[in-house]
């Protein structure tokens, strides 16, 4: 059973870098059929989706953010990450790590349990 | 970018009612929409993909239908398990974009 799991500190200072792993288990992010993303969700806010990365290392940004993230892989540690720079409040919610399915996009099948993040001095 | 608009964002309901969710796209995005459940506290679960297919294991009161940029999610007969946050994501193409949900409470 594939299994995804966040981790990264719960707490980040305005100004500073948000940096998040999904470490992936019970199954090789090395495969073609799949791409990883990130997606967040602002308390009692909605959905937003930020970027997913295949395991070559193509990435898709949202426009919203692109400014400020970088998605990165490391296939030999079956992770992927994410970075947002210069975080503000706006930036606290709960961080979900997906996989998506390169034939149809957007369909993420599993997803982490999430990890909140806030942003505040 | 195609923006998704979603209505209502809030309704109340009661057990054995059906149940409309609607899900407008900017554009045309052809048959490419999901649906995702959230509970409260935990991760979204797709339900429906390319706009009427259920995913497995989805009970068959959920139904889906629509293409181009209308879309709507069914529920035929709520169940109290089906008091959720609901929302719609186009794939049709990157970025990919969600509606801003559907609450649906209990009456």
């Amino acid at each position: 059973q594939l299994q995804l799991q966040e981790s990264g500190p719960g707490l980040v200072k305005p100004s500073e870098t948000l940096s998040l792993t999904c470490s992936v288990s019970g199954g090789s992010i090395s495969s073609s059929s799949y791409y990883w993303g990130w997606i967040r969700q602002p308390p009692g806010k909605g959905l937003e989706w930020i970027g997913s990365i295949y395991y070559s290392g193509s990435t898709y940004y949202n426009p919203s953010l692109k400014s400020r993230v970088t998605i990165s892989v490391d296939t030999s540690k079956n992770q992927f990450s994410l970075k947002v720079n210069s975080v503000t409040a706006a930036d606290t919610a709960v961080y979900y790590c997906a996989r998506d399915i390169v034939a149809t996009i957007g369909l993420f099948d599993y997803w982490g349990q999430g990890t909140l993040v806030t942003v505040s001095s | 970018d195609i923006q998704m608009t979603q209505s209502p964002s809030a309704m109340s309901a009661s057990v054995g009612d059906r149940v409309t969710i609607t899900c407008r796209a900017s554009q045309g995005i052809s048959n490419y929409l999901a649906w995702f459940q959230q509970k409260p506290g935990e991760v979204p679960k797709r339900l429906i993909y390319a706009s009427s297919s259920l995913q497995s294991g989805v009970p068959s009161r959920f139904s889906g239908s629509g293409s181009g940029t209308e879309f709507t999610l069914t529920i035929s007969s709520l169940q109290p398990e089906d008091f959720a946050t609901y929302y719609c994501l186009q794939h049709n193409n990157y970025p990919l974009t969600f509606g801003g949900g559907t609450k649906v409470e209990i009456k």
